[in-house]
């Protein structure tokens, strides 16, 4: 099994659509969790921090569910920008990031 | 302005031969990171170092080398030992001290002739 899975989509969406994409984790002992957003062939960027709290950034939220391990993206009112592959990545005690293989998300006009 | 830069852009190997892939950060962060990514996958750590002169091998370390001489350098090494060298590599760096939010290079194509 591997320690943070995501579904590889893709995820075809119209623009406005709202659309969300799980992240689950075999770790317990993971401390803290992030979504990157990667464009073709570029370097990650963060998304945003996931806080067991929930969190909000414009059209972007972010929850952890720790009892059941998993992390989740939801995307509100897509944008034909939004399209790009998301990834989850998972932090533990071991100083190493995991990533997973990343949703891929397509808006279309 | 404060960054992590990667060199070359694009680079190409010959059978046989090692070739070095740079990466340098001026955000006075503590720990670094090399990643490779294939198409259509994730990011797999190679090596990983959180302060000066010591670092640990990733999940797919063979066939690479790294040093960490000084604070802002941790250039990556692939080996003829490794044989399919062929992907993109990313380097990162990160506060460290727990809380790793990661800064990425623009990343460097690396593809065998």
């Amino acid at each position: 099994r591997k320690e943070v899975e995501q579904d590889p989509g893709p995820f075809n969406v119209p623009e406005g659509a709202t659309v969300a994409f799980n992240c689950t984790y075999s770790n317990s002992a993971s401390q803290s969790f992030f979504w990157y957003r990667q464009d073709c062939r570029k370097e990650p960027k963060l998304l945003m921090s996931v806080y067991s709290s929930g969190n909000e950034d414009g059209r972007f939220t972010a929850q952890l569910n720790r009892a059941s391990q998993y992390i989740s993206l939801l995307i509100r009112d897509s944008k034909l920008s939004d399209s790009a592959t998301y990834l989850c990545v998972v932090f533990h005690s071991s100083y190493k990031l995991i990533f997973g293989s990343g949703t891929r998300l397509l808006v279309r006009p | 302005d404060g960054g992590i830069t990667q060199s070359p852009k694009y680079l190409f190997r010959k059978e046989g031969q090692n070739v070095t892939l740079s990466c340098e950060q001026n955000l006075n962060h503590d720990a670094m990171y090399w990643y490779r990514q294939d198409p259509g996958q994730g990011l797999r750590l190679i090596y990983y170092s959180q302060i000066v002169n010591d670092f640990q091998k990733g999940d797919i370390a063979e066939g690479y080398s790294v040093s960490r001489e000084k604070k802002e350098s941790f250039p990556l090494t692939v080996t003829s030992a490794q044989k399919n060298p062929t992907a993109f590599y990313l380097c990162a760096s990160a506060t460290g001290g727990g809380y790793e939010k990661l800064f990425f290079g623009s990343g460097t194509q690396l593809s065998v002739l």
